[in-house]
């Protein structure tokens, strides 16, 4: 069974870090590009950051790039976010995703979230 | 405002078919495939519809995907009470390097 479970999540001040982890489990984790995404309050879906199955290749949108950094262990299963400077638009409930084989061009699995609050 | 372009709401009465389009652009919808997610309130994603028209197993064939040029669309046939939720369309963009979705259609089940 796939299973992605997220941590990391929590309440954090503007312009500080957390780091989300998600541990991979049920399916070949190197055979899979992995995302981020995340959905503010109310609102939709807004994809934050893949990586290809290697770790090499990594992508962003413009809204994150610079701020945020997504990385992979595979020999530990787990896939992670490093958000700096955190914006109070950053609150959100954060997924992590496995895309549709090695390319993140398609997400086939969703966790279950974790929530991040960025407020004094 | 989302790259891709969804109706916020669409209703049916049970039995009903009923569609949702997504209008995207050659970047994305008109060169990439098309998945649709099914979202209840407070739980993740699923994934309902993948490549534009494939139905992961134990989805029930009663929702069908369809894409022609730059815009794609979910029909929901037989329409239940149970389908009542959030829909979200999304694809590959070429130009923006990333994964863009549509705003979400809430169907309501009258």
């Amino acid at each position: 069974e796939v299973q992605l479970l997220e941590s990391g999540g929590g309440l954090v001040q503007p312009g500080g870090s957390l780091r989300l982890s998600c541990a991979a489990s049920g399916f070949t984790f190197s055979n899979h590009a992995m995302s981020w995404v995340r959905q503010a309050p109310g609102r939709g879906l807004e994809w934050v950051s893949g990586v290809g199955g290697g770790g090499v290749s990594t992508y962003y949108p413009d809204a994150v790039r610079g701020r945020f950094t997504i990385s992979r262990d595979n020999s530990k299963n787990t896939l992670y976010l490093q958000m700096d400077s955190l914006r109070a638009e950053d609150t959100a409930v954060y997924y992590c995703a496995r895309c549709i084989g090695m390319s993140a061009t398609g997400i086939d699995f969703w966790g279950q979230g974790t929530l991040v609050t960025v407020s004094s | 405002q989302s790259v891709l372009t969804q109706p916020p709401s669409a209703s049916g009465t049970p039995g009903q078919r009923v569609t949702i389009s997504c209008s995207g652009s050659s970047s994305n919808i008109g060169s990439n495939t098309v998945n649709w997610y099914q979202q209840f309130p407070g739980t993740a994603p699923k994934l309902l519809i993948y490549t534009d028209n494939q139905r992961p197993s134990g989805v029930p064939d009663r929702f069908s995907g369809s894409k022609s040029g730059t815009s794609a669309s979910l029909a929901i046939s037989g329409l239940q009470s149970e389908d009542e939720t959030d829909y979200y369309c999304a694809t590959w963009d070429d130009s923006l390097n990333g994964l863009v979705f549509g705003g979400g259609t809430k169907l309501t089940v009258l």
